[in-house]
């Protein structure tokens, strides 16, 4: 089983979609959790980081579960400029001597088309 | 605040040459990586650096790539000889001590031909 699992997508939805995107992880010790967004041809870059009472910021809401061992990501009023990689990021549970280690998920393309 | 630089941008050699990869983090930040991404996939850890000491090198294939932070602030990355499945972004972040958020450089992207 992968670390981190996502569904590659590609997802494309018009503008003003809503769109989720899923993702779990394998070690159930992990604490610390992001979505990092990632555009064609550049670096990855922090967009949220996910907390188990869930997040919200702006048109974006992300939600943990622990129990499922499961991070969802949701973009609402999707504009064109969503249009991106979106990784699913793990943090190696604290204490090791890895702490600070990001297991990346393979990505999940979404287009947003007019 | 500068963010983390890398050079070259682009490069591109033939099986069994060599290639070094340079990154140069911002300023403070103690924690230093390298990862690996192949097209169509997340980045993988090859290397993590506290100061100028290797935490963790355990995906990286240490028959044909080094790395060093001699002085604890900027790193290379060596790859000899290199293959054509080594055709991939290295992509360079650093962390600040006591915070969780990794910020990454442009990257480098190589083309193994």
């Amino acid at each position: 089983r992968k670390e981190v699992e996502q569904d590659p997508g590609p997802f494309n939805v018009p503008e003003g979609a809503t769109v989720a995107f899923n993702c779990t992880y394998s070690n159930s010790a992990s604490q610390s959790f992001f979505w990092y967004r990632q555009d064609c041809r550049k670096e990855p870059k922090l967009l949220m980081s996910v907390y188990s009472s869930g997040n919200e910021d702006g048109r974006f809401t992300a939600q943990l579960n622990r129990a499922s061992q499961y991070i969802s990501l949701l973009i609402r009023d999707s504009k064109l400029s969503d249009s991106a990689t979106y990784l699913c990021v793990v943090n190696d549970p604290p204490g090791g001597t890895s702490y600070g280690k990001l297991t990346f998920g393979q990505g999940t393309i979404l287009t947003v088309h007019p | 605040e500068a963010g983390v630089a890398q050079s070259p941008r682009y490069k591109i050699i033939e099986k069994r040459q060599s290639v070094a990869f340079w990154c140069n983090p911002i300023s403070g930040h103690a924690t230093l990586y390298w990862y690996q991404q192949i097209l169509g996939q997340g980045p993988k850890l090859l290397i993590q650096f506290q100061n100028n000491g290797v935490v963790d090198d355990s995906q990286l294939p240490k028959d044909r790539f080094s790395a060093e932070r001699l002085k604890g602030v900027d790193s290379t990355l060596k790859i000899q000889p290199a293959k054509l499945e080594d055709s991939a972004v290295y992509l360079c972040a650093s962390r600040q001590q006591g915070r969780e958020t990794q910020y990454f450089g442009p990257g480098t992207r190589l083309l193994v031909l």
